[in-house]
């Protein structure tokens, strides 16, 4: 079964700072996606990132980027430059890639880092 | 990305009542999920919606507890049924295309008293 781990409940960081949130995962799959998604206190799930497991290069939106280490199925989020607006809680989800007579789409999702920015 | 509503937004309701929950989705989309997510807790997926067929259901929910109907490519609807305080959660319903991520809509606060 796959399943996804986020082992920092929360997470502290001042403004402007850098700071990197962790996800693992596990599957024996080869073919997948994985995504990191905002939850701010208006409960809004937002996308903020995507990876797609048979690119190499890291993916970047703006401030965010991944660190994406396969051979270790590991997925971090770096966000630099960190802003009150960056508050929130953070999921990892895993998604194996669809196919049209096979897997449901869905999402598996890691427990959550809560992450407060400080001014 | 697709622009998604859900009616209500929030709601407290009294055990053994039911309570239906909508999803509108701005464009057509192939396939619609309904998740819950309990207090403090991360997002479980309840079911797959499908057009036009019986809804999906993940392990541990049943159709009787939670129906699911999805008329048409841009609306879904979940139902609670005979609620309990465990139910009380958020709701929420997303949307995706094969090969492409999915969008959540904004969730539906659910209080059982």
């Amino acid at each position: 079964a796959q399943t996804v781990t986020q082992s920092q409940p929360e997470m502290s960081v001042q403004e402007a700072e850098t700071v990197t949130l962790s996800c693992t995962y596990d599957t024996s799959e080869n073919n997948y996606y994985l995504f990191w998604y905002k939850q701010p206190p208006s409960r809004q799930m937002i996308l903020v990132i995507r990876q797609e497991a048979y690119k190499q290069q890291n993916a970047t939106e703006n401030r965010f980027s991944v660190n994406f280490q396969k051979a270790a199925k590991s997925f971090s989020l770096k966000i630099s430059d960190s802003q009150l607006g960056d508050t929130a809680m953070y999921f990892c989800a895993f998604k194996p890639r669809a196919n049209y007579g096979g897997a449901t789409n869905k999402l598996i999702f890691g427990t959550g880092t809560l992450l407060a920015v400080q001014p | 990305s697709a622009v998604i509503s859900q009616k209500p937004s929030r709601d407290i309701c009294q055990r053994g009542t039911s309570l239906t929950i909508q999803c509108q989705v701005d464009s057509q989309v192939t396939m619609m999920f309904w998740y819950r997510q309990q207090p403090g807790q991360s997002l479980t997926l309840i079911a797959t919606a499908n057009q036009g067929s019986e809804a999906t259901y993940e392990s541990g929910f049943v159709i009787d507890k939670f129906p699911i109907s999805r008329p048409n490519l841009t609306f879904s609807t979940l139902t609670v049924s005979n609620m309990s305080p465990e139910d009380s959660s958020i709701y929420l319903c997303s949307v995706a295309h094969p090969y492409t991520e999915q969008y959540f809509g904004p969730g539906t606060r659910l209080t059982v008293t």
